[in-house]
């Protein structure tokens, strides 16, 4: 059975920074592009950033780049969103998710962990 | 980006009912459109892939169709457990989500 959970969310200060961690059981992980995805509270769902399975490929959404940094570490099976330069409408419930690529750029999510609550006040 | 509108933003159904969700383009994406099901505080559930294919495990009451900008996710006969809010998402760019269908029995 898939399984992804993300840790590390909680409450940060305004300018402050964050890591998330995204850890799998059941797939290896390292076989997989996955992404990271929020939802504001009572909001809809913005996706945030992708990294292919060797985590060469990155690319981010326009909201995010520059403050915050994706990476994976295959030896752990896991995936990590460093955020930096927080702002109050940093404030969400993160996902990660297992990402099946299919096109240069589009993508869909066939699992997702459960989320992690980052509140930025 | 291409932005994803969908319709209704909520409804109310019976049980048994035939339900059925649109979403609009805001450019062709030709068949890269996915559904989404979310129940309160859990994560989305990914419901169909490609306009048209059901996920492992999706009931097969669940359904999509549509091309190029316009789509429609089907609920053939709606069932209690079907409470959720449902989200379609097109995959022919960086993705962008529709912005919510509240389903209540």
């Amino acid at each position: 059975q898939v399984q992804l959970v993300e840790s590390g969310g909680g409450l940060v200060k305004p300018g402050g920074s964050v890591r998330l961690s995204c850890a799998a059981s059941g797939i290896t992980l390292s076989d997989y592009y996955v992404s990271w995805i929020r939802q504001a509270p009572g909001k809809g769902l913005e996706w945030l950033s992708y990294i292919s399975s060797s985590g060469k490929t990155i690319k981010y959404a326009d909201s995010v780049k520059g403050r915050f940094t994706i990476s994976r570490d295959n030896a752990q099976n896991s995936v990590y969103l460093q955020m930096n330069s927080l702002r109050d409408e940093d404030t969400a419930v993160y996902f990660c998710a297992r990402d099946r690529p299919v096109t240069h750029d589009g993508r869909y999510f066939d699992y997702w962990g459960q989320g992690t609550l980052v509140t930025v006040s | 980006d291409i932005q994803m509108t969908q319709s209704p933003s909520s409804l109310s159904a019976s049980v048994g009912d035939r339900v059925t969700i649109t979403c609009r383009a805001s450019q062709r994406i030709y068949n890269y459109l996915n559904w989404y099901q979310q129940k309160p505080g859990k994560a989305p559930k990914l419901l169909i892939y490609g306009v048209s294919n059901l996920h492992s495990g999706v009931p097969s009451r669940f359904s999509g169709s549509g091309s190029e900008t316009d789509f429609t996710l089907t609920i053939g006969s709606l069932q209690p457990d079907d409470s959720a809010t449902y989200f379609c998402q097109q995959s022919y760019s960086f993705p962008t989500f529709g912005q919510g269908s509240r389903v209540e029995i």
